[in-house]
């Protein structure tokens, strides 16, 4: 069975432009989580999908970040326009269980991404 | 709100040595605790959890018991080995929630020397 991949693995872009990165769940994982990590810091939690719906995106930092999930299969995470700030690794997670505060969650490796 | 502490890194061992890596936690009622841990080039994987006071979560030599009396998870290994080298994370999943996110620590650097 595949893992969770994500895509691009690096991204360099200039301030102000935008990037996309996406993510694969795991077949048949209904919940798919998107998370931050900056320099080294904790990592943070940005949103949280239940199929193609957002159950929770209290995490995510500002309208500069949009993240969709068409079809509630994978999904994309638009930072437009980036700025410096949003340097940082961006992982991906899914589960299949309801039982939310017990779950697994399986992550992906990550798209680290710099801003110029 | 809630939150985890670690301690802070990196930590360099010898092989055979014990690992102890401290976690505490703030968090309302009695969350889930997860320890995970990232293998270099690799994506988080879940070392082991526990989900209820007292409980003792345990894979591959590493163990952690949730103490409810001072808010603590530590993970602990007897022995060490080179292949253990990675970066760790200690983690909480609030209690009632309507979702499933994880909040977690700082992380903390493992080095193992042959």
């Amino acid at each position: 069975e595949a893992g969770v991949t994500q895509f691009p693995s690096h991204s360099v872009i200039e301030k102000g432009q935008t990037v996309t990165l996406r993510c694969d769940p795991i077949s048949g994982h209904d919940n798919l989580y998107w998370y931050r990590r900056v320099m080294g810091k904790e990592i943070k939690f940005l949103l949280h999908f239940v199929k193609e719906s957002k159950q929770d995106e209290s995490g995510m930092p500002n309208n500069r970040f949009l993240a969709e999930r068409t079809g509630g299969t994978y999904s994309t995470l638009k930072v437009q326009p980036a700025e410096l700030e949003d340097s940082g690794v961006y992982f991906c997670a899914s589960s299949q269980e309801t039982a939310w505060a017990q779950e697994t969650q399986y992550f992906g490796p990550g798209t680290r991404l710099l801003v110029l | 709100g809630d939150s985890v502490t670690q301690m802070e890194g990196p930590v360099t061992l010898s092989e055979e040595a014990f690992l102890t890596i401290n976690c505490t936690y703030t968090a309302t009622g009695y969350p889930s605790l997860f320890w995970y841990v990232q293998y270099p080039g690799e994506g988080l994987q879940l070392l082991l959890k526990a989900t209820k006071a007292d409980d003792k979560g345990s894979n591959k030599g590493f163990e952690a018991t949730y103490r409810k009396e001072t808010t603590s998870f530590h993970l602990e290994k007897g022995s060490v080995q080179v292949s253990d080298s990675a970066v760790y994370f200690c983690a909480l999943s609030p209690l009632g929630s309507n979702t499933g996110k994880l909040i977690f620590g700082q992380g903390t650097t493992l080095q193992v020397k042959p």
